[in-house]
């Protein structure tokens, strides 16, 4: 079964709109989870680490006013699209582990679509 | 230079058919490697880790070449349900010890 869960699955918006995503893991606690974007045909691109109780760390190039990332506790972090614009559609992915190089587990995925 | 470079494909093979999957990637300081398959529209999923004295799962062998800084996939015996993307990832130990994925080679298996 999933040992990571991402809600919603799917989520159309209107432009201008804020979006919030969960994750969960729901077997172990993650004190850090990632968050991946994927766009049609590419790979997988880390937006950020999200660290339990601290500030996320941002890859280069994302904002982090527009994406927002919280890890309130040890089984779930959310990420918050800010006025989502059309060309923030896309497949977001959490991932998370369960100890330090264990397996990465993912979510299913959100695809958000922003008319 | 990308961070891990893969030939996107896409490969199309017969049912039965041997297929390999190349992948190298730029940081010698990369500390593992795994091979992920992912579905249309699904999340990745791990296929296997890779090691440098090679693994086998079945009909699916994963080589490691630091040297060259290279890794390999072979799928032998090929199935309709082996068709997907597969992800080359690697790991960055150290600070930042997160996975960089590659773009990934779309398998199409014909019956």
């Amino acid at each position: 079964g999933a040992v990571v869960s991402q809600h919603p699955s799917r989520v159309i918006c209107k432009s201008g709109t804020s979006v919030k995503i969960e994750c969960r893991s729901l077997d172990f606690q993650a004190t850090t989870m990632f968050w991946y974007r994927q766009f049609p045909k590419q790979s997988l691109m880390l937006m950020a680490t999200s660290n339990e109780g601290s500030k996320a760390t941002y890859e280069q190039g994302v904002e982090k006013d527009k994406f927002l990332i919280n890890h309130a506790s040890l089984t779930l972090s959310t990420l918050t699209v800010t006025s989502a614009h059309p060309e923030d559609s896309s497949f977001y992915i959490c991932s998370a582990r369960d100890y330090g190089d264990g397996e990465l587990f993912f979510g299913e995925g959100s695809r958000l679509t922003v008319l | 230079r990308k961070e891990v470079e893969q030939d996107p494909g896409p490969f199309n093979v017969p049912e039965g058919a041997t297929v390999a999957f190349n992948c190298t990637y730029s940081n010698s300081a990369s500390q593992s490697f795994f091979w992920y398959r992912q579905d249309c529209r699904k999340e990745p999923k791990l296929l296997m880790s890779v090691y440098s004295s090679g693994n086998e799962d079945g009909r699916f062998t994963a080589q490691l070449n630091r040297a060259s800084q290279y890794i390999s996939l072979l799928i032998r015996d090929s199935k309709l349900s082996d068709s997907a993307t597969y992800l080359c990832v690697v790991n960055m130990r150290g600070a930042t010890n997160k996975l960089i994925f590659g773009t990934g080679t779309l398998l199409a298996v014909q019956p």
